[in-house]
C-alpha cells in the first residue's frame, strides 16, 4: 500500500524557517517524481514545488523562488520541503504527493499545516 | 501561463441527479494532462479522472470525463450522498508546472 507521511508543520514568525519531511512506502521511491502541494486555510490547491527522480529536474511556482528548497534522499524514501522568509501567505496545509503516469498527483498524503503568525 | 476556470463555483443538487462541472482553459490543453480531484473537508484530495477521460482505480462508472482543447467537463451521472464535495480540475504543462482550477463546490439542495 503506497503511504506518504508528512511531518514538520507548525507555528512559526513570519521571516521564519521549517523544515517539512514526506516519508514514502509502499512503491519504488527512486522511479518518481515528487510534488509538494499546498492549501491555504479555506482555500484551493497550489502547486509548489517538484523534484524529479534523479534530483535533475527541480521546479518552484514564482512565488516561492529563492525562499523554498526541494530535496530528497532516494536512501531514506524522503522527500523534503525547507521553507525560509515566510509570509503570512505561506500559511497553509502542505501535502507530499507522487507524481504518476500521465502527471497526474495519484497519491497524497494527509498533509502537515504550517502557520505563520506573529 | 494558463489559467483555469471552473463553473459553477457551487453547485446545489439532490441525490440523484446528474451534475455537470465544467473547467475551461485560456489555451488549448493536452488532455493527455487533465485531471480531476475530489476533496472532502479535512481530507486530502483523491483522484478520479486523469488523461481527461479515464477513471483512477475504484472510481464508480457514474464519474465521466470528457472535453478536448480548451473545454472539460467532469459529469457525475447519478449523485450518491458520498459525492457532495469539492472537485478541482489540474493540469501539467506550461508555467507553473502544474495548475489547479479554484473548484467546483458540489453542495446538496
Amino acid at each position: 500500500e503506497v503511504q506518504l507521511v508528512e511531518s514538520g508543520g507548525g507555528l512559526v514568525k513570519p521571516g521564519g524557517s521549517l523544515r517539512l519531511s514526506c516519508a514514502a512506502s509502499g512503491f519504488t521511491f527512486s522511479s518518481y517524481t515528487m510534488n509538494w502541494v499546498r492549501q491555504a486555510p479555506g482555500k484551493g490547491l497550489e502547486w509548489v514545488s517538484s523534484i524529479s527522480s534523479s534530483s535533475s529536474g527541480i521546479y518552484y511556482r514564482d512565488s516561492v523562488k529563492g525562499r523554498f528548497t526541494i530535496s530528497r534522499d532516494n536512501a531514506k524514501n524522503s522527500v523534503y520541503l525547507q521553507l525560509n522568509g515566510l509570509t503570512v501567505e505561506d500559511t497553509a496545509v502542505y501535502y507530499c504527493t507522487r507524481d504518476g503516469v500521465f502527471k497526474r498527483l495519484d497519491y497524497w498524503g494527509q498533509g502537515t499545516l504550517v502557520t505563520v503568525s506573529s | 501561463e494558463i489559467v483555469l476556470t471552473q463553473s459553477p463555483g457551487t453547485l446545489s443538487m439532490s441525490p440523484g441527479e446528474r451534475a455537470t462541472l465544467s473547467c475551461r482553459a485560456s489555451r488549448s490543453l493536452n488532455s493527455n494532462y487533465l485531471t480531476w480531484y475530489q476533496q472532502k473537508p479535512g481530507q486530502a484530495p483523491r483522484l478520479l479522472i486523469y488523461s481527461t477521460s479515464n477513471r483512477d482505480t475504484g472510481v464508480p462508472d457514474r464519474f465521466i470525463g470528457s472535453g478536448s482543447g480548451t473545454d472539460f467537463t467532469l459529469t457525475i451521472s447519478r449523485l450518491e450522498p458520498e459525492d457532495f464535495a469539492v472537485y478541482y480540475c489540474l493540469h501539467y504543462g506550461g508555467s507553473p508546472l502544474f495548475t489547479f482550477g479554484p473548484g467546483t463546490k458540489l453542495d446538496i439542495k
